[in-house]
């Protein structure tokens, strides 16, 4: 089956960091590439970060640029993504989803939930 | 950044209606745009790619249309089962960027 499993969420003071982590399974991880989008609460999806296949190619959203990084290890079939200078308008349910840049999302994990609240 | 406008929302229909939500691009965007159905605690699922190819598995009642930067959602004939907020995002430009979503109710 195949399947993405986030963790690493939960709740985080103002200006801290966190790690998420996607472990993929059911699929061969490295033929894809792979993105984050996260849904704040009441609002809509917003697309956080991309990466291709081997890593070499990489984008993020305005609101995260310079605070955020994507990375992936494909021996471990997993994706991450760091998260520093964490704000209030971080706090969202973030999904780890199957999918190029350039393409569409067709494959979604259940999200894990980050909270930035002192 | 490419903005995307979708309308109308909320959107409130019969069972057996027929649905239409359009997205506008703020510029050129080809056919690189994608519909996804997202439902209350569930993960959001790709319903459509390139602006009018269905993916597989996901009923014929929905369809999608357009080019440029207007384009447009639609079920057939609306099911209970299809109660959900719907998104547009394009993937012409980075970053990607997804409509503001259209919450689709039963009347």
């Amino acid at each position: 089956e195949v399947q993405l499993v986030e963790s690493g969420g939960g709740v985080v003071r103002p200006g801290g960091s966190r790690r998420l982590s996607c472990a993929a399974s059911g699929f061969t991880f490295d033929d894809y590439g792979m993105s984050w989008v996260r849904q704040a609460p009441g609002k809509g999806l917003e697309w956080v970060s991309g990466i291709n296949w081997n890593g070499g190619s990489t984008g993020y959203a305005d609101s995260v640029k310079g605070r955020f990084t994507i990375s992936r290890d494909n021996a471990k079939n997993s994706l991450y993504l760091q998260m520093n200078s964490l704000r209030a308008d971080d706090t969202a349910l973030y999904y780890c989803a199957r999918g190029e840049m350039g393409g569409g999302m067709d494959v979604w994990g259940q999200g894990t939930t980050v909270t930035v609240s002192s | 950044d490419i903005q995307m406008t979708q309308s109308p929302s909320p959107l409130s229909a019969s069972v057996g209606d027929r649905v239409t939500i359009t997205c506008q691009a703020s510029q050129d965007i080809s056919i690189y745009l994608n519909w996804y159905q997202h439902k209350p605690g569930k993960a959001p699922k790709l319903l459509i790619y390139d602006a009018s190819n269905l993916e597989t598995g996901v009923p014929s009642r929905f369809s999608g249309s357009g080019s440029g930067t207007h384009f447009t959602f639609t079920i057939s004939s609306l099911q209970p089962e299809d109660i959900a907020t719907y998104y547009c995002q394009q993937y012409n430009n980075l970053p990607l960027t997804f409509g503001g979503g259209t919450k689709v109710e039963i009347k």
